[in-house]
């Protein structure tokens, strides 16, 4: 079975442009979410998705969003990106609200670098 | 507020010795769930061990195991007969679960280097 595909994995933005950053979860899996991970922030929580819905977003401004499609597939947008967004953006799926112990998978992550 | 805490950022171990990495947690739900992951230097994270909050016994899976302190609140990791893949960043994770969400909030990591 395929593990998690972010992609790309890495990219390099200016200030100011925008950002999309998609992610396949594993099959069967319905429940997406993403991570920012930065050295002086850790992993910090962005949003979840289940069945299209977002169902918790994490304290981050409007300039990050995201969408869930029917076939679980989903990406993240970070527009009039700053230097500070700079990060490691990590998708992870699960089977959490399937009846399953719901662990998170993970993608590889899509490296973004802004200047 | 932080919810789970790692107070060891770096530590070292010979191969083929034990150690046991910190985590301590902060919650009022009394339904969660405590996982363990590892980071190595290629930036996927992987999932290694997993104790829900109403598990009587102590998770374990191959040379992981994680002692559970429910009154303490902390679920340490102990892996086993390390071996120098095991070297990477190790973070402790809790679930927050609700009607209608699935969140986790991660510790800030410990580096574990296992020397030869």
């Amino acid at each position: 079975k395929a593990g998690v595909t972010q992609t790309p994995r890495y990219l390099i933005k200016t200030r100011g442009q925008q950002v999309t950053l998609s992610c396949s979860p594993i099959s069967g899996h319905r429940s997406v979410s993403w991570y920012q991970q930065t050295p002086g922030q850790g992993l910090q929580f962005l949003f979840e998705y289940f069945s299209e819905t977002q169902r918790n977003k994490g304290n981050f401004p409007g300039r990050f969003s995201g969408r869930q499609f029917s076939n679980s597939r989903s990406e993240m947008n970070v527009s009039t990106l700053e230097l500070g967004d700079s990060a490691l953006y990590l998708c992870a799926s699960s089977l959490w609200g399937q009846g399953e112990s719901g662990e998170l998978f993970f993608g590889e992550g899509s490296r973004l670098t802004v200047l | 507020a932080q919810k789970i805490t790692q107070t060891q950022p770096g530590m070292f171990v010979q191969e083929k010795e034990a150690v046991t990495l910190d985590c301590t947690y902060d919650t009022s739900d009394p339904s969660y769930g405590l996982f363990w992951y590892k980071q190595p230097s290629s930036g996927e994270m992987i999932f290694l061990i997993y104790q829900g909050s109403y598990d009587q016994q102590n998770a374990t899976e191959g040379r992981y195991s994680l002692n559970f302190q429910k009154a303490r609140k902390s679920a340490n990791l102990v892996i086993s007969a390390s071996q120098l893949g095991d070297s990477a960043m190790y973070f402790c994770a809790m679930r927050q679960t609700g009607d209608n969400f699935n969140k986790f909030y991660f510790g800030s990591g410990t580096k574990l280097n296992v020397k030869p």
